[in-house]
């Protein structure tokens, strides 16, 4: 089984302030996904890679950047938060595009 | 894109009793089905993965139906305890092979 592990698991911060979350996983999976996670909206997908380099975007990627540096690590970046930006943060990773996305614990991201 | 509606949003059941949560999709290509379980302060776990060719699927005490007609996807979980207490999301696959997820149902399990 995947292991996909993020950091930190908690953060607060200011509006206005510089956020990174960072993601890896160690098993080998091409395909790299950030989501947020609210009340009533389920999982909304943010960002997505599909290797080393690549970026697409998903859903919901207002105010969001994000970078893939390796195959193992997929980093997503707030430069200036937001209130609305509070939420709890996924990441997942899959071999393939549609198929089954294993999850990190989450990362909890608080903009005062 | 593809929509998908998850019922109830909230769910209280009695120890040894069923929980039944549906979900109902729109796009008629989707091809892949998922149930994940998220724990309190964990990630989604996967349950259990259906393709499309299947109308139903058990696993240790879960049940899989999907109605591909109606486009509904449901998960029944037969003589529930309190160790399943956890939100449960459905995830479809669509014509696309994007992953949508639905809304959550907060599963209670009264002992």
């Amino acid at each position: 089984e995947a292991a996909v592990t993020q950091s930190p698991r908690n953060k607060v911060t200011v509006t206005g302030g510089n956020v990174t979350l960072s993601c890896r996983q160690t098993n080998s999976h091409n395909y790299m996904y950030w989501y947020r996670q609210d009340t009533g909206h389920g999982l909304r997908l943010i960002h997505y890679s599909y290797g080393a380099g690549n970026l697409q975007i998903g859903d919901v990627p207002d105010g969001y950047k994000a970078t893939r540096t390796t195959q193992e690590d997929f980093f997503l970046l707030l430069e200036l938060a937001s209130p609305s930006q509070t939420s709890l943060y996924f990441c997942a990773s899959s071999d393939i595009w549609g198929g089954e996305q294993y999850f990190g614990p989450g990362t909890r991201l608080t903009v005062l | 894109g593809e929509q998908v509606e998850q019922r109830p949003p909230h769910l209280s059941v009695r120890e040894g009793d069923s929980a039944f949560i549906i979900c109902t999709y729109t796009d008629s290509a989707t091809a892949y089905f998922y149930w994940y379980k998220q724990e309190p302060g964990a990630g989604l776990q996967l349950l259990m993965s259906v393709f499309s060719n299947v109308d139903r699927k058990e696993e240790q005490g879960l049940t899989v139906l999907l109605n591909k007609k109606d486009k509904q996807l449901s998960l029944n979980l037969t003589a529930a305890h309190p160790g399943d207490s956890a939100v449960y999301f459905c995830a479809v696959s669509g014509g696309n092979n994007k992953l949508t997820f639905g809304q959550g149902t907060v599963l209670s399990v009264i002992p």
